[in-house]
């Protein structure tokens, strides 16, 4: 069965902190995974990774997929409050046009 | 460069009704993407739309259908609505189909009664 993993389900940490969230595939036929944060509403694109070992990077967010072993991670320097949401990793699957599924979410909580 | 925009953004139907669901995507793209988002179940794929035609499908009830038109705008409908149809409706749109850097619009909160 395809499954999306996403981990911890949440995190606290405060200003400043770096943080790192995980996210774990086992899907066929992989074509891409994407990261997004949620936040009050709908979902925001961060990144879309289709590519072993290549950082992509926007601010203090990178991220960067490993395909081998089948996980990508978000990570997040200088945490600030206004960083506080979910995380949601979507894997981007199949042969044809693609299915997706998407992981349960990171709830990163920064304090002051 | 207008977003996706959804309409209603709530909506409050009894058990028993239907209900049908509108997406505009952003200017130019073809690709629509349904989702459906509960706590319980987080985020879940529902279908996904390109060039009018349903290129792809989740794994909900065949109450669940939707269509797009050839203005790649989409609707999204629900019959014989069951209580625990109430979540919130996200459409998502990208420029190509495989659901490849997609953007969501606010969603519509569907309450069912």
């Amino acid at each position: 069965e395809d499954k999306v993993v996403q981990s911890p389900l949440s995190l606290v940490v405060h200003e400043g902190d770096t943080v790192t969230l995980n996210c774990s595939y086992e899907v066929t036929n992989f074509r891409s995974l994407l990261w997004y944060k949620q936040e009050k509403k709908a979902p925001t694109f961060l990144f879309m990774l289709t590519s072993s070992g290549i950082e992509k990077k926007s601010g203090r967010l990178s991220s960067i997929l490993d395909k081998k072993e089948l996980f990508s991670i978000l990570n997040i320097t200088a945490t600030q409050t206004g960083d506080s949401a979910i995380y949601l990793c979507a894997v981007v699957y199949n042969t044809n046009a693609g299915k997706s599924t998407f992981g349960d979410g990171t709830t990163l909580t920064v304090k002051p | 460069k207008a977003g996706v925009t959804q309409t209603p953004r709530y909506l409050i139907k009894t058990r028993g009704q239907q209900v049908t669901l509108s997406c505009s995507p952003i200017s130019g793209h073809r690709s629509v993407s349904w989702y459906q988002q509960t706590p319980g179940q987080g985020l879940q794929f529902l279908f996904e739309y390109f060039s009018e035609t349903q290129r792809n499908k989740g794994n909900f009830p065949g109450r669940f259908s939707g269509r797009q038109f050839s203005n790649s705008r989409s609707e999204m409908n629900v019959s014989t609505l069951e209580l625990g149809d109430s979540a919130l409706y996200l459409c998502a749109s990208s420029f190509s189909s495989g659901t490849y850097e997609q953007y969501f619009g606010p969603g519509t909160r569907l309450t069912v009664t």
